[in-house]
Protein backbone atom coordinates (compact mmCIF):
# COMPACT_ATOMS: atom_id res chain seq x y z
CA UNK A 1 0.00 0.00 0.00
CA UNK A 2 1.50 3.45 -0.73
CA UNK A 3 1.71 6.18 1.92
CA UNK A 4 1.23 9.49 1.76
CA UNK A 5 2.94 11.51 -0.74
CA UNK A 6 4.25 14.88 -1.11
CA UNK A 7 5.60 16.57 -3.78
CA UNK A 8 8.26 18.43 -4.63
CA UNK A 9 10.39 17.24 -1.86
CA UNK A 10 12.74 20.59 -2.09
CA UNK A 11 11.51 23.87 -3.18
CA UNK A 12 13.38 27.22 -3.29
CA UNK A 13 11.95 30.18 -4.37
CA UNK A 14 12.26 34.30 -3.78
CA UNK A 15 10.27 35.96 -1.56
CA UNK A 16 6.89 37.39 -3.17
CA UNK A 17 6.71 34.56 -5.36
CA UNK A 18 4.04 31.67 -5.67
CA UNK A 19 4.50 28.49 -4.78
CA UNK A 20 1.95 24.90 -4.59
CA UNK A 21 2.59 22.02 -2.60
CA UNK A 22 1.20 18.99 -3.23
CA UNK A 23 -0.21 15.86 -1.15
CA UNK A 24 -1.50 12.87 -2.15
CA UNK A 25 -3.11 10.58 1.41
CA UNK A 26 -3.13 7.11 2.02
CA UNK A 27 -6.14 5.90 -0.43
CA UNK A 28 -9.30 5.62 1.15
CA UNK A 29 -8.23 7.79 4.27
CA UNK A 30 -10.64 10.82 4.63
CA UNK A 31 -8.52 12.76 7.23
CA UNK A 32 -6.07 14.91 5.60
CA UNK A 33 -3.51 17.36 7.67
CA UNK A 34 -1.09 19.82 7.10
CA UNK A 35 1.87 20.33 9.68
CA UNK A 36 4.35 22.75 9.23
CA UNK A 37 8.05 22.81 11.41
CA UNK A 38 10.05 26.30 11.07
CA UNK A 39 13.91 25.55 12.44
CA UNK A 40 14.37 25.45 16.13
CA UNK A 41 10.09 25.27 16.84
CA UNK A 42 8.21 22.60 17.16
CA UNK A 43 5.72 21.16 14.48
CA UNK A 44 2.40 23.12 14.24
CA UNK A 45 -1.09 22.41 12.64
CA UNK A 46 -2.30 24.43 9.86
CA UNK A 47 -5.58 22.49 8.90
CA UNK A 48 -7.66 19.68 8.77
CA UNK A 49 -9.80 18.78 5.64
CA UNK A 50 -12.71 15.70 6.25
CA UNK A 51 -12.65 14.59 2.94
CA UNK A 52 -13.06 17.91 0.38
CA UNK A 53 -14.17 20.15 3.43
CA UNK A 54 -12.08 22.47 5.53
CA UNK A 55 -12.95 20.76 9.34
CA UNK A 56 -10.03 23.32 11.42
CA UNK A 57 -7.81 25.93 9.65
CA UNK A 58 -7.25 27.40 12.80
CA UNK A 59 -3.55 27.10 12.05
CA UNK A 60 -3.08 28.83 8.57
CA UNK A 61 -0.95 31.92 9.24
CA UNK A 62 -2.31 34.75 7.42
CA UNK A 63 -4.14 34.39 4.09
CA UNK A 64 -1.15 34.50 1.89
CA UNK A 65 -2.07 30.26 2.80
CA UNK A 66 -4.53 28.65 0.61
CA UNK A 67 -5.28 24.91 0.70
CA UNK A 68 -7.64 22.90 -1.34
CA UNK A 69 -8.52 19.61 -1.53
CA UNK A 70 -10.43 18.44 -4.79
CA UNK A 71 -12.50 15.84 -4.34
CA UNK A 72 -11.84 14.52 -1.29
CA UNK A 73 -8.81 12.65 -2.83
CA UNK A 74 -5.40 15.15 -3.10
CA UNK A 75 -4.57 18.30 -1.47
CA UNK A 76 -2.62 21.19 -2.25
CA UNK A 77 -1.33 24.14 -0.83
CA UNK A 78 -0.27 26.85 -2.12
CA UNK A 79 1.50 30.11 -0.09
CA UNK A 80 0.94 33.62 -2.52
CA UNK A 81 3.41 35.64 -2.40
CA UNK A 82 5.70 33.60 -0.28
CA UNK A 83 7.80 35.59 2.69
CA UNK A 84 11.13 35.02 4.25
CA UNK A 85 9.23 33.58 7.31
CA UNK A 86 7.24 30.83 5.25
CA UNK A 87 10.41 29.01 5.12
CA UNK A 88 10.59 25.39 6.72
CA UNK A 89 8.83 21.26 6.64
CA UNK A 90 5.54 20.84 5.43
CA UNK A 91 4.18 17.91 6.40
CA UNK A 92 0.90 16.70 5.14
CA UNK A 93 -0.71 13.68 6.89
CA UNK A 94 -3.43 11.37 6.89
CA UNK A 95 -5.83 8.92 8.86
CA UNK A 96 -8.94 6.98 8.73
CA UNK A 97 -12.22 7.92 10.36
CA UNK A 98 -12.17 7.37 13.97
CA UNK A 99 -10.72 9.17 17.17
CA UNK A 100 -8.51 6.31 17.71
CA UNK A 101 -6.79 6.07 14.57
CA UNK A 102 -3.07 7.11 14.18
CA UNK A 103 -1.69 9.78 11.58
CA UNK A 104 0.63 9.04 8.86
CA UNK A 105 3.25 10.85 7.45
CA UNK A 106 4.53 11.99 4.37
CA UNK A 107 8.04 12.81 4.23
CA UNK A 108 7.85 16.56 4.00
CA UNK A 109 8.33 19.45 2.01
CA UNK A 110 11.45 21.65 3.05
CA UNK A 111 10.43 25.09 1.24
CA UNK A 112 13.04 27.54 1.25
CA UNK A 113 12.26 31.53 0.69
CA UNK A 114 15.34 33.62 -0.27
CA UNK B 1 -3.35 25.44 26.84
CA UNK B 2 -2.27 22.23 25.26
CA UNK B 3 1.65 21.69 25.30
CA UNK B 4 3.83 18.89 24.95
CA UNK B 5 7.26 19.37 26.65
CA UNK B 6 10.69 17.02 25.64
CA UNK B 7 12.85 18.51 28.11
CA UNK B 8 16.20 17.28 26.46
CA UNK B 9 16.95 18.68 23.06
CA UNK B 10 19.22 15.73 22.93
CA UNK B 11 19.77 11.92 24.35
CA UNK B 12 23.34 10.14 24.00
CA UNK B 13 23.34 5.86 25.08
CA UNK B 14 26.02 3.90 24.55
CA UNK B 15 25.04 0.94 21.99
CA UNK B 16 23.28 -2.22 24.43
CA UNK B 17 22.49 0.56 27.07
CA UNK B 18 18.94 1.30 28.14
CA UNK B 19 17.54 4.68 26.66
CA UNK B 20 14.86 6.58 27.88
CA UNK B 21 13.51 9.76 26.00
CA UNK B 22 11.27 11.88 28.31
CA UNK B 23 7.53 13.04 27.38
CA UNK B 24 5.30 15.64 29.33
CA UNK B 25 2.32 16.99 28.44
CA UNK B 26 -0.37 19.27 29.66
CA UNK B 27 -4.31 19.24 28.21
CA UNK B 28 -7.73 20.17 29.69
CA UNK B 29 -9.16 16.62 28.63
CA UNK B 30 -7.93 13.27 28.59
CA UNK B 31 -5.28 12.56 26.33
CA UNK B 32 -4.15 10.26 23.39
CA UNK B 33 -0.60 10.17 23.06
CA UNK B 34 1.78 9.44 20.00
CA UNK B 35 5.63 8.97 19.45
CA UNK B 36 7.00 9.42 16.18
CA UNK B 37 10.32 9.29 14.97
CA UNK B 38 12.47 10.90 12.05
CA UNK B 39 15.23 9.69 10.43
CA UNK B 40 17.21 11.44 8.17
CA UNK B 41 15.81 12.69 5.12
CA UNK B 42 12.89 10.90 6.08
CA UNK B 43 8.96 11.22 7.20
CA UNK B 44 7.63 11.37 10.16
CA UNK B 45 7.07 7.76 11.26
CA UNK B 46 4.29 6.31 13.70
CA UNK B 47 6.08 4.39 16.56
CA UNK B 48 3.44 3.57 19.04
CA UNK B 49 0.15 5.22 20.86
CA UNK B 50 -1.49 5.46 24.23
CA UNK B 51 -5.07 5.14 23.67
CA UNK B 52 -6.31 4.01 26.81
CA UNK B 53 -5.75 0.49 28.54
CA UNK B 54 -2.77 -0.46 29.73
CA UNK B 55 -0.21 1.91 30.66
CA UNK B 56 3.10 -0.03 28.56
CA UNK B 57 2.36 0.56 25.18
CA UNK B 58 4.55 -1.91 22.94
CA UNK B 59 5.29 -0.22 19.54
CA UNK B 60 7.82 -0.64 16.41
CA UNK B 61 11.78 -1.46 16.91
CA UNK B 62 11.20 -2.43 20.09
CA UNK B 63 10.03 0.49 21.64
CA UNK B 64 8.16 0.81 24.54
CA UNK B 65 6.26 3.86 26.38
CA UNK B 66 4.32 4.17 29.83
CA UNK B 67 1.58 6.56 30.16
CA UNK B 68 1.26 7.73 33.91
CA UNK B 69 -1.51 9.99 33.98
CA UNK B 70 -0.49 11.36 37.94
CA UNK B 71 2.89 12.38 36.46
CA UNK B 72 1.19 13.89 32.79
CA UNK B 73 4.03 11.71 31.31
CA UNK B 74 4.49 9.39 28.37
CA UNK B 75 8.68 8.67 28.53
CA UNK B 76 9.69 6.29 25.55
CA UNK B 77 11.99 3.57 26.24
CA UNK B 78 14.22 0.98 24.57
CA UNK B 79 15.96 -2.04 26.64
CA UNK B 80 19.03 -1.94 24.73
CA UNK B 81 19.55 0.69 22.07
CA UNK B 82 21.26 0.23 18.47
CA UNK B 83 22.83 2.13 16.58
CA UNK B 84 20.60 2.45 13.62
CA UNK B 85 17.97 4.25 16.43
CA UNK B 86 19.53 7.33 16.23
CA UNK B 87 16.83 9.79 14.53
CA UNK B 88 14.95 12.54 15.94
CA UNK B 89 11.76 11.77 18.01
CA UNK B 90 8.24 13.79 18.37
CA UNK B 91 5.93 13.29 21.56
CA UNK B 92 2.61 14.44 20.53
CA UNK B 93 -0.83 14.88 22.38
CA UNK B 94 -4.37 14.80 21.24
CA UNK B 95 -6.72 16.93 23.83
CA UNK B 96 -9.74 14.77 23.63
CA UNK B 97 -11.69 17.84 25.15
CA UNK B 98 -10.27 20.46 22.61
CA UNK B 99 -12.34 21.80 19.58
CA UNK B 100 -10.65 19.85 17.19
CA UNK B 101 -9.83 16.36 19.05
CA UNK B 102 -7.92 15.31 15.99
CA UNK B 103 -5.49 17.69 15.85
CA UNK B 104 -2.15 16.93 17.28
CA UNK B 105 0.17 19.23 19.78
CA UNK B 106 4.06 18.12 19.28
CA UNK B 107 7.45 18.74 21.33
CA UNK B 108 10.21 20.29 20.06
CA UNK B 109 11.89 17.07 19.65
CA UNK B 110 15.01 15.20 20.55
CA UNK B 111 17.56 13.95 18.70
CA UNK B 112 18.75 10.57 20.37
CA UNK B 113 22.42 9.48 19.50
CA UNK B 114 23.55 6.19 19.71
CA UNK B 115 27.33 5.35 19.84
CA UNK B 116 28.71 2.09 18.75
Amino acid sequence: EAGVTQFPSHSVIEKGQTVTLRCDPISGHDNLYWYRRVMGKEIKFLLHFVKESKQDESGMPNNRFLAERTGGTYSTLKVQPAELEDSGVYFCASSQVGLRTEAFFGQGTRLTVV
Amino acid sequence: AQSVAQPEDQVNVAEGNPLTVKCTYSVSGNPYLFWYVQYPNRGLQFLLKYITGDNLVKGSYGFEAEFNKSQTSFHLKKPSALVSDSALYFCAVRDLNAGNNRKLIWGLGTSLAVNP
